[in-house]
């Protein structure tokens, strides 16, 4: 297994349009996490699914911005009408309940940047 | 409520030893954590502590925990120029698996 892999790597798009971006978890790991991250900045929570369930979102996560996780393996997160402040680096973690430590494994994060 | 505090920036020479705080408010956190960022990559767990725990030890790094103070920090020893990076902290949050990061710690060591 290669860790948790995130597609596309970055994506520069015109504000107003919609972008959707990829997180390939670690293959037996039942949760996954979407956090965003500006410079300067450290992650900020955004929503986590336990196998297909999105368990909890957070007040930053606004109605443009959609994740999904249909059969419990990837998932996705779609930003509509994309604005200039939107534009971050967009991290994907996953891990596995039960684990002694709790860990998030990282993927190396998808950048948007909205012109 | 949910905040992690830390200072942006510290500086230290080849060989000496770095300290990074970090303050939580969560006091029902049962795991924190020290995460790595280096340019250009993901975020690698470096070392985490339970909250029954004052003290880890793992190799070059030293954790602190001080819960009455909400006051948590990594010593590195011996710092070398590859530990130049950027370290976070985080808490567990109410059990569901979710961290609360700090806004990080520039490392820059200096030769």
């Amino acid at each position: 297994d290669t860790g948790v892999s995130q597609n596309p790597r970055h994506k520069i798009t015109k504000r107003g349009q919609n972008v959707t971006f990829r997180c390939d978890p670690i293959s037996e790991h039942n949760r996954l996490y979407w956090y965003r991250q500006t410079l300067g900045q450290g992650p900020e929570f955004l929503t986590y699914f336990q196998n297909e369930a999105q368990l909890e979102k957070s007040r930053l996560l606004s109605d443009r911005f959609s994740a999904e996780r249909p059969k419990g393996s990837f998932s996705t997160l779609e930003i509509q009408r994309t604005e200039q402040g939107d534009s971050a680096m967009y991290l994907c973690a996953s891990s596995l309940t039960g684990a002694v430590t709790g860990e998030l494994f990282f993927g190396e994060g998808s950048r948007l940047t909205v012109l | 409520g949910e905040d992690v505090e830390q200072s942006l920036f510290l500086s230290v020479r080849e060989g000496d030893s770095s300290v990074i705080n970090c303050t939580y408010t969560d006091s029902s956190s049962t795991y924190l954590y020290w995460y790595k960022q280096e340019p250009g990559a993901g975020l690698q767990l470096l070392t985490y502590i339970f909250s029954n725990m004052d003290m880890k030890q793992d190799q070059r790094l030293t954790v602190l925990l001080n819960k009455k103070d909400k006051h948590l920090s990594l010593r590195i020893a011996d710092t070398q120029t590859g530990d130049s990076a950027i370290y976070f902290c985080a808490e567990s949050y109410n059990q569901g698996g979710k961290l609360i990061f700090g806004q990080g710690t520039e490392l820059s060591v200096k030769p």
